[in-house]
């Protein structure tokens, strides 16, 4: 059975930090990994995808992540963080985009 | 195009009372999922159609909930009866034919009340 792991519920850093979000997966073949962020009272908007090919996925927004296949892994990260990334970020794998095991979420505050 | 459009956004209904919510398709996609949203569960998969088809429902918690595909552009999930711990915020979301993981695009989902 596929799961995910978001292991930090909420985090918190000032604005113009640096940011990593961490997602751990378990996952039976080859994995199709998502990132999703969903700010208040709005649906889930896709931030970025790993399909294969190069581990740095770029996505949109600033943020990347990167696949660790040896540590079941796809965290996210951005350099800088600004006021407008408070939201919360779910992680997901599966074979399909929407039919996909999504974490618990993280809710990102950032500080001014 | 204007995205994936759930209809109404918030629903505030009576225990026993029957409840349709809407969804309305990205045109040319062809693939519809039904979410459910709680803070004690997450993000739950409930059923998705491939061309108007069920594929998997297993994630429809008991026989009070249907979903329905009338065509390619419309869904409908509807809870007879619906009780209190209905109550989250439903979504549905759409994605285009494709090979590998095509984008699945949400609607700002309708969030259910059952008092």
């Amino acid at each position: 059975a596929q799961s995910v792991t978001q292991p930090d519920i909420h985090i918190t850093v000032s604005e113009g930090a640096s940011l990593e979000l961490r997602c751990n997966y378990s996952y039976g073949a080859t994995p199709y990994l998502f990132w999703y962020v969903q700010s208040p009272g709005q649906g889930l908007q896709l931030l970025l995808k790993y399909f294969s090919g190069d581990t740095l996925v770029q996505g949109i927004k600033g943020f990347e992540a990167e696949f660790k296949r040896s540590q079941s892994s796809f965290n996210l990260r951005k350099p800088s963080v600004h006021w407008s990334d408070a939201a919360e970020y779910f992680c997901a794998v599966g074979a399909h985009a929407g039919k996909s095991t999504f974490g618990d979420g993280t809710t990102l505050t950032v500080k001014p | 195009d204007a995205g994936v459009i759930q209809s109404p956004r918030h629903e505030v209904t009576e225990m026993g009372q029957e409840v349709t919510l809407r969804c309305k398709l990205i045109s040319g996609h062809n693939s519809l999922f039904w979410y459910r949203q709680t803070m004690m569960r997450g993000l739950e998969l409930l059923i998705y159609f491939n061309n108007n088809v069920p594929i998997d429902d297993s994630g429809m918690p008991e026989d009070r909930f249907s979903a329905k595909m009338p065509n390619a552009s419309f869904s409908t999930l509807k809870i007879q009866p619906s009780e209190p711990r209905d109550s989250a915020v439903y979504f549905c979301a759409s994605s285009s034919p494709g090979q590998g993981p095509t984008e699945a695009f949400f609607g700002q989902g309708t969030r259910l009340t059952v008092v």
